[in-house]
């Protein structure tokens, strides 16, 4: 079964630099998204992205974060400037369709220091 | 966007049936539930969606009255495997931008 994959797996950084997280999608999904999860909270939203462009972003996606996919396959959430709050779970997903359930990644775990 | 609410919690027994209610009062007309399930320290994992009525699958059954504003997750026989967060999740036909999950259920099996 196909599935989405994301690396690293765990990313630990100072604060104040840049991360950039990747996402390989399932290949003929439509809709890709972020989420995050701190330790012990709920899953977050934050940006959903559909023909190449932001589809819906939360107030958590401020002028920090950006997203692209800078080519058919890969699917990536890059962090300027790291802050210690950044600390989480981040999760990518894609969506075939309409009414198509998630498919999730296991996610990068992204410490903070 | 249609907003859920679950119970925080559950507990249960190795062997028991857990029914899971999720309500939805302002559900779009042509939104799916959808419902997953998260273990810690991984993407949550789908388990089951459905429109109305009942749908089974080979791990779980959705039960959606007429009114579609509520849903309820049925897992059969429970194991401590599925010691888990349960979500629901409703609004993909009316914005699949946004799709926000709630704050789950934690269930709990027991020995």
């Amino acid at each position: 079964e196909p599935e989405v994959t994301q690396t690293p797996s765990h990313q630990v950084t100072q604060m104040g630099q840049e991360v950039i997280l990747r996402c390989v999608p399932i290949s003929n999904h439509l809709y890709f998204y972020w989420y995050r999860q701190i330790l012990g909270q709920k899953v977050e939203f934050l940006v959903s992205f559909y023909n190449n462009e932001i589809s819906e972003k939360s107030e958590i996606f401020d002028d920090q974060f950006s997203v692209e996919r800078p080519d058919g396959s890969n699917f990536t959430l890059k962090i300027r400037s790291t802050k210690l709050e950044d600390s989480a779970m981040y999760f990518c997903a894609s969506m075939g369709g309409v009414n198509s359930p998630l498919h999730f990644g296991n996610g990068t775990r992204l410490t903070v220091t | 966007l249609a907003k859920t609410t679950q119970p925080i919690s559950m507990d249960s027994y190795e062997g028991q049936e857990v029914n899971i209610t999720c309500s939805h009062n302002n559900i779009a007309t042509n939104d799916y539930i959808t419902w997953y399930q998260q273990f810690p320290s991984q993407g949550p994992r789908f388990i089951i969606q459905g429109y109305k009525t009942k749908v089974t699958n080979e791990v779980a059954s959705l039960f959606i009255p007429a009114d579609r504003k509520s849903s309820t997750l049925s897992l059969p026989r429970v194991s401590l495997s599925d010691t888990a967060v349960y979500y629901c999740l409703v609004g993909h036909s009316s914005n699949t931008g946004k799709l926000i999950f709630g704050q789950g259920t934690t269930l709990q099996v027991k020995p």
